[in-house]
């Protein structure tokens, strides 16, 4: 059974780091392509991040570009986003999300057939 | 950026009727080397996760009942509930994995009458 386990997430004030966890199990880790996506208090969905399997392709929202690093140690099953300069906006559950196949490419399969439950990040002083 | 609007916001629907939810992308996202859609949904009740219903416009996950379906074709698709059932109170959203970043639409949230 395939299982995703997020954790990491708490309360940090504006300005701050966070380092998000991802443990998976039940399936060969290495061979898919994982995702972070958020969602705000209320709100829709919002694809963050993602990862191919060998780790060795990233992809980026515009919206934390520079700020937030995706990456995965495909020996310990667990995936990561390390989120620096945090703000008020990055307030959301975060997912870890898996897709079916190894790669992000243009033309890969990049819906998302497991999510973990989430776990909430707040950033507020 | 691919942008991904449905309609309507919010739906309203009796036992055992029927539900259509619309989603519109901003630009194709029919790849023509395979001549598939990148086109996804997904159900989201109260405090759980989202859960993948439809993949590839029209295939269903497994386990999905058959009265989810997908259909359309290029920047128009549908999610149909052809009969309603209780459970399916939920909000649903589109996604496009044609390109990053993945995009999803802002969400509809269907109640029972």
């Amino acid at each position: 059974e395939v299982q995703l386990l997020e954790s990491g997430g708490g309360l940090v004030q504006p300005g701050g780091s966070l380092r998000l966890s991802c443990a998976a199990s039940g399936f060969t880790f290495s061979s898919y392509a994982m995702s972070w996506v958020r969602q705000a208090p209320g709100k829709g969905l919002e694809w963050v991040s993602g990862i191919s399997g060998s780790g060795g392709n990233t992809y980026y929202a515009d919206s934390v570009k520079g700020r937030f690093t995706i990456s995965r140690d495909n020996s310990k099953n667990t995936l990561y986003l390390q989120m620096n300069s945090l703000r008020a906006e990055d307030t959301a559950v975060y997912y870890c999300a898996k897709a079916p196949q190894i790669t992000m490419v243009r033309g890969a399969s990049g819906y998302f057939d497991y999510w973990g439950l989430g776990t909430l990040v707040t950033v507020s002083s | 950026d691919i942008v991904m609007t449905q309609s309507p916001d919010s739906l309203v629907v009796s036992l055992g009727e029927r539900a259509t939810i619309n989603c519109k992308s901003s630009q194709s996202v029919l790849y023509s080397s395979n001549n598939k859609n990148y086109l996804s949904w997904y159900q989201q009740k109260p405090g759980q996760p989202p859960k993948l219903l439809i993949y590839w416009t029209s295939t269903r996950e497994s386990g999905v009942p058959d009265r989810f379906s997908g259909s359309g074709s290029g920047t128009d698709f549908t999610l149909t509930i052809s009969s309603l059932q209780a459970e399916d109170v939920a909000v649903y959203y589109c996604q496009q994995y044609y390109s990053t970043p993945y995009t999803f639409g802002q969400g509809t949230k269907l109640e029972i009458k």
